[in-house]
């Protein structure tokens, strides 16, 4: 069965700065992976997905990621956040077959002044 | 295009109480999930229905929750009785053709019981 990581539990950044959340997976084929936002009280907002092609995929808000198949693992990145980004995020996998997803246990991003 | 709409956005109940969830998803998607998320922790599945089917229903607790997707449209989840575990988010889903076309979230129910 699929399985996500996110070893940071939370993470503390400066407005301005540069940001890397990392996802590590679990899966023997290739993974459609996907990053979402969640703001308090919010549903969950997709970011990007990345399913075949082009190892780096853009997203919404100035975020990016980046497939590694031989680290598994697919980070989130961000040259500079912006205060409005302090949110929770969530990495997740969904497979062939089943079709449905699989989510890590989130990174809580904190930005401060 | 609207997007998933869900409701109550809150609920309170006493433990042993029963509590409804509703779920409208977008218009045309043939697949509908419902997701726990216990507050510090990511949505885990609970139900995966495809049009008016259960699909995957391998982590729902049967013996008090329960879930129909009549007519392949909306959706209700019911949890009876509730548990003080049972406080949570829970949110709803929907997706055209699966993981292709990506999945889109509703705002979520919190239910709290106390």
């Amino acid at each position: 069965a699929q399985s996500v990581t996110q070893p940071d539990i939370h993470i503390t950044v400066s407005e301005g700065a540069s940001l890397e959340l990392r996802c590590n997976y679990s899966y023997g084929a290739t993974p459609y992976l996907f990053w979402y936002v969640q703001s308090p009280g919010q549903g969950l907002q997709l970011l990007l997905k990345y399913f075949s092609g082009d190892t780096l995929v853009q997203g919404i808000k100035g975020f990016e990621a980046e497939f590694k198949r031989s680290q598994s693992s697919f980070n989130l990145r961000k040259p500079s956040v912006h205060w409005s980004d302090a949110a929770e995020y969530f990495c997740a996998v969904a497979t062939f077959g089943n079709e449905k997803l699989t989510f890590g246990t989130g990174t809580r991003l904190t930005i401060i002044p | 295009e609207a997007g998933v709409a869900q409701s109550p956005r809150y609920k309170i109940i006493e433990k042993r109480q029963s509590v409804a969830f509703w779920c409208n998803p977008i218009s045309g998607h043939a697949t509908l999930y419902w997701y726990q998320q216990i507050l510090g922790q990511g949505p885990k599945l609970l139900i995966q229905f495809q049009n008016n089917g259960v699909v995957d229903d391998s982590q729902l607790p049967k013996d008090r929750f329960s879930a129909e997707r009549l007519k392949g449209v909306d959706s209700t989840l019911k949890i009876q009785p509730a548990k003080l575990e049972d406080s949570a988010v829970y949110l709803c889903a929907s997706s055209g053709r699966g993981r292709s076309d990506g999945y889109t979230f509703g705002s979520g129910t919190r239910l709290t019981v106390v």
